[in-house]
């Protein structure tokens, strides 16, 4: 089964620091999209991020940004400047096989 | 703009009982999910659906049925609930295999 993996359950970071969280995934298609939500205690899931594997410049939303290794299979996110209201889950996603990660929990310390 | 609506929001099941989890869409898409979340876990897919028609399994797909007889409509059947089915569960909808607008989620226990 093709499977995404988060390696860091739990993650700390200070307030104003960058994080980067980790994710790797398997797949066997060449044409695929990665995702990053965040689920708040809300329990809402929000999408952060998005990259297409055919695009070779990593996606930027604001703080959010990726680091995409279409060879190495490796999808890591980074927050810069963190906030407190970051403090969430984080699932990482490839909507190709609709699987998501087992989630990375991010403290924001103040 | 409603996005995808659950409904219900919580809901307390004996064993053995029967019900159905409801997930109506406005965005005209496509593609629609239903998952379950167990407690520190991340999200398992059970059910998906390309269209009105078409459904298929997913990961975890035992205990469970669903029917798409409408674009909008995806609604989950739990028949004979096991307390291994405690979980919460979340809907998705997106166009296509592109990025997944989800539901609130349905916090379900079976007791």
């Amino acid at each position: 089964a093709q499977t995404v993996t988060q390696s860091q359950p739990e993650m700390s970071v200070q307030e104003a620091e960058t994080v980067t969280l980790s994710c790797t995934y398997d797949t066997s298609e060449s044409d695929y999209y990665l995702f990053w939500y965040k689920q708040p205690p809300s329990r809402q899931m929000i999408l952060v991020i998005r990259q297409e594997a055919y695009k070779q410049q990593n996606a930027t939303e604001n703080r959010f940004s990726v680091n995409f290794q279409k060879a190495a299979k490796s999808f890591s996110l980074k927050i810069s400047d963190s906030q407190l209201g970051d403090a969430a889950m984080y699932f990482c996603s490839n909507n190709n096989d609709m699987r998501f990660g087992a989630g990375t929990r991010l403290t924001v310390k103040p | 703009n409603a996005g995808v609506t659950q409904t219900p929001k919580f809901r307390i099941l004996k064993i053995g009982q029967s019900m159905t989890l409801q997930c109506a869409q406005d965005m005209n898409h496509n593609y629609m999910y239903w998952y379950r979340q167990d407690p520190g876990m991340g999200l398992k897919l059970i059910y998906y659906s390309v269209g009105a028609g078409i459904t298929d399994k997913g990961e975890v797909p035992n205990g469970y049925n669903v029917s798409r007889s409408t674009t909008e409509d995806f609604p989950l059947r739990l028949e004979l609930a096991a307390p291994s089915q405690t979980s919460v569960y979340f809907c998705a909808s997106s166009y296509s295999r592109g990025f997944q607008h989800f539901g609130d989620g349905t916090r379900l226990s079976i007791l």
